[in-house]
C-alpha cells in the first residue's frame, strides 16, 4: 500500500487560487467517495477541511473546495490568504488494507 | 464537545516497551472508529491502523502490521497504541483521530484529532 501522490509544494500570491492534486488508484481515490483533506500548521494537529470529496465541515471557509476525477482528487483554495500557509494532506479509504491511507503532503506557501 | 485527549510525552530507551493512550469524551465511545497516525520530524502523516471499540475490530496498515498493537478499553473510553520493543526509528509524534460518522468505516473522515503524543527513543 503506497501513499497517495501529492506535489511537494505549491505557492501563490494573496488573492490567487491554487489547486493541490492527490493521485491514487482504483482501490482508493478512484473507487470510493471517501477522500478527505487536512490542513496542518507547524506544531499543530491536523484539521479537517474537506470530506467525502467535496463537502466542507461547518466553520471551514468556502474558499476551500474539493473535487475528483478518476483516480485524482483535488483541493482548490481560492482567494489565497496568509493564514492558508500550511501543509495539506489528502486521505482516502483503501480496499488494499480495508483502512485508510494518507497523501505525501503538500506545503502551501503564500508569496 | 467531542474531544480526544492523549497521554503526555514519553522518553524511552531502545528495547523498552510503551503504551500511549487516547481518551474520548463527549460521545458514545463504542460506536466510532479511532485511528492512529505517525508523523516523524519534518515528515508527512502516515496511517498506522484503526480500531472499532465496540467489538475491537482492528485494521493495520501493512507498514505497521506486527510492529505495533492497537487496542481499546470501552469501560474507560480509551484507545491505546503499544510497542513491545522500541527502536530509535519509532521516535515521532503520534496522533489519534476519530472517524466522524457513526459506526461506518467508509465513506468517512477523521475529525476530531487528539493533540498528539511525542515519543522519543534514545539510548
Amino acid at each position: 500500500q503506497s501513499a497517495l501522490t501529492q506535489p511537494a509544494s505549491v505557492s501563490g500570491s494573496p488573492g490567487q487560487s491554487i489547486t493541490i492534486s492527490c493521485t491514487g488508484a482504483s482501490s482508493d481515490v478512484g473507487g470510493y467517495n471517501s477522500v478527505s483533506w487536512y490542513q496542518q500548521h507547524p506544531g499543530k494537529a491536523p484539521k479537517l477541511m474537506i470530506y467525502e470529496v467535496s463537502n466542507r465541515p461547518s466553520g471551514v471557509s468556502n474558499r476551500f473546495s474539493g473535487s475528483k476525477s478518476g483516480n485524482t482528487a483535488s483541493l482548490t483554495i481560492s482567494g489565497l490568504q496568509a493564514e492558508d500557509e500550511a501543509d495539506y494532506y489528502c486521505s482516502s479509504y483503501t480496499s488494499s488494507s480495508t483502512s485508510y491511507v494518507f497523501g505525501t503532503g503538500t506545503k502551501v506557501t503564500v508569496l | 464537545e467531542v474531544q480526544l485527549v492523549q497521554s503526555g510525552a514519553e522518553v524511552k530507551k531502545p528495547g523498552e516497551s510503551l503504551k500511549i493512550s487516547c481518551k474520548g469524551s463527549g460521545y458514545r465511545f463504542t460506536n466510532y472508529w479511532i485511528g492512529w497516525a505517525r508523523q516523524m520530524a519534518g515528515k508527512g502523516l502516515e496511517w498506522m491502523g484503526i480500531i472499532y471499540p465496540g467489538d475491537s475490530d482492528t485494521r493495520y496498515s501493512p507498514s505497521f502490521q506486527g510492529q505495533v498493537t492497537i487496542s481499546a478499553d470501552k469501560s474507560i473510553s480509551t484507545a491505546y497504541l503499544q510497542w513491545s520493543s522500541l527502536k530509535a526509528s519509532d521516535t515521532a509524534m503520534y496522533y489519534c483521530a476519530r472517524l466522524r460518522e457513526y459506526q461506518v468505516l467508509y465513506p468517512n473522515c477523521f475529525d476530531p484529532w487528539g493533540q498528539g503524543t511525542l515519543v522519543t527513543v534514545s539510548s
